[in-house]
């Protein structure tokens, strides 16, 4: 069965550096791959997505790749903020929503 | 600002009882999706709507748990009976098929089978 990774439960660093957060998959490639940031007691919100055929979308201070190679992204945040700090949540979506996957989470938290 | 509203927003019942959770979509969206979230299994897809018909529903325990969209503005996920293992958050999510399923997440409604 397909299975997601995110790198790490927690990951913690220093404000102003940039935050990298990875999520691994077997088996085969999603159409897109999604992330979304929680907060606690909240729902996740929708960040950023990227399609299979792409490499690499930015967002402000967010940037995602994609690599089907090694069926990984990567998840960068520059410049990092304490307001940053949140769980931060891939999501592998199949052809046609046929098939929806979230990883575990990754719990960031920036240190001023 | 559109949202996705969730009822109730908590609920505590006793074994055996059935719960129903309600969810208003974001007006326009055509797809509905239901999740559990726990702390051991993360966020699952319980159910999944598109222009209400339901499209996929294996994630879901099927002898206790059913979801519905009687209309475009209320999507239910019904327990009966609940059992002490369906505590959990349960979410709703809507979006639009040709935004490449952005889904736009519910606050919640967290219950407790006691």
């Amino acid at each position: 069965s397909q299975k997601i990774e995110q790198n790490s439960e927690a990951l913690n660093i220093q404000e102003g550096k940039t935050a990298t957060l990875t999520c691994n998959y077997t088996n085969y490639s999603p159409a897109y791959l999604q992330w979304y940031r929680q907060d606690p007691g909240r729902g996740p919100v929708f960040l950023l997505l990227i399609r299979e055929n792409e490499k690499e979308k930015r967002k402000e201070r967010l940037k995602v790749t994609f690599d089907t190679t090694l069926k990984q992204s990567l998840f960068h945040i520059t410049a990092s903020q304490p307001a940053d700090s949140a769980t931060y949540l891939c999501a592998l979506v199949y052809s046609s929503a046929s098939k929806i996957i979230f990883g575990s989470g990754t719990r960031l938290s920036i240190r001023p | 600002d559109a949202r996705v509203t969730q009822t109730p927003r908590h609920k505590v019942t006793e074994m055996g009882q059935e719960v129903t959770m309600r969810c208003q979509p974001i007006l326009g969206h055509n797809t509905v999706f239901w999740y559990r979230q726990t702390m051991m299994q993360g966020l699952e897809l319980l159910a999944y709507f598109r222009n209400r018909a339901p499209l996929d529903d294996s994630g879901m325990p099927k002898d206790r748990f059913s979801a519905e969209m009687p209309d475009a503005t209320l999507a239910t996920l019904k327990i009966q009976p609940s059992e002490p293992r369906d505590s959990a958050v349960y979410f709703c999510a809507s979006g639009y098929e040709g935004r490449n399923y952005e889904q736009y997440f519910g606050p919640g409604t967290r219950l407790t089978v006691t």
